[in-house]
């Protein structure tokens, strides 16, 4: 079964650029999308961005251009880079795994696979 | 953006009884919607997929319908360990977008 795990820094000054990193384990990153989810704390969630393992992307407009992610499939890791952060962006970010289910010629994208989530706290 | 908006935001409940979650779409679309649940402290969970899906391992007691603009998530009889909140995500036009989630608490 695959295991998703993000890793990074826990607080992040406003202005700068929050990095984080999700390690893909019990399967390989080859023929999914991969995506970033986050949730403030007490609040609701929110699609960031999803890369495919050809490194095709597509992103949430209301982060402005301020997201990038990126994906090593030869370490089997992908990253989400979000810059110019506010307090806004205080959130669990979790990493998810984008699974296809075609049935009758039409494919559906569920999550199927989460991280734990990490807190990230933008604070001077 | 297409807007789901969920109803009840909170919902109680008592063991065994039947409850039914209600998101409804901005726009019209057949049945690219997921259902989660999410406890405390954890990453959301996938219940159904495809409107009407159940995820392998998902408890049958579970069951959504639903397409157009309004979807229902269904459990027949509440369980102790349902107890949690449930978000519907549309996956038919970028961005995904997801309700805001309905609580269900224990009566």
């Amino acid at each position: 079964q695959v295991q998703l795990q993000e890793s990074g820094p826990g607080l992040v000054k406003p202005s700068e650029t929050l990095s984080l990193t999700c390690t893909v384990s019990g399967g390989s990153i080859n023929n999914y999308y991969w995506s970033w989810v986050r949730q403030p704390p007490g609040k609701g969630l929110e699609w960031l961005g999803h890369i495919y393992h050809s490194g095709s992307t597509n992103y949430n407009p209301s982060l402005k251009s301020r997201v990038t992610i990126s994906v090593g499939t030869s370490t089997n890791h992908f990253s989400l880079q979000l810059s110019s952060v506010t307090a806004a962006d205080t959130a669990v970010y979790y990493c998810t795994r984008v699974v296809a289910y075609c049935i009758d010629g039409v494919c559906y994208h569920p999550i199927d696979s989460w991280g734990q989530g990490t807190l990230v706290t933008v604070s001077s | 953006d297409i807007q789901m908006t969920q109803s009840p935001s909170t919902l109680t409940a008592s063991v065994g009884d039947r409850v039914t979650i209600t998101c409804r779409a901005s726009q019209s679309f057949i049945s690219w919607l997921a259902w989660y649940q999410q406890k405390p402290g954890k990453a959301p969970n996938l219940l159904i997929y495809k409107a009407s899906r159940l995820q392998s391992g998902v408890p049958s007691r579970f069951s959504g319908r639903g397409s157009g603009t309004e979807f229902t998530l269904t459990i027949s009889s509440l369980q102790p360990d349902d107890f949690a909140t449930y978000y519907c995500q549309q996956y038919h036009t970028y961005p995904w977008t997801f309700g805001q989630g309905t609580k269900v608490e224990i009566k």
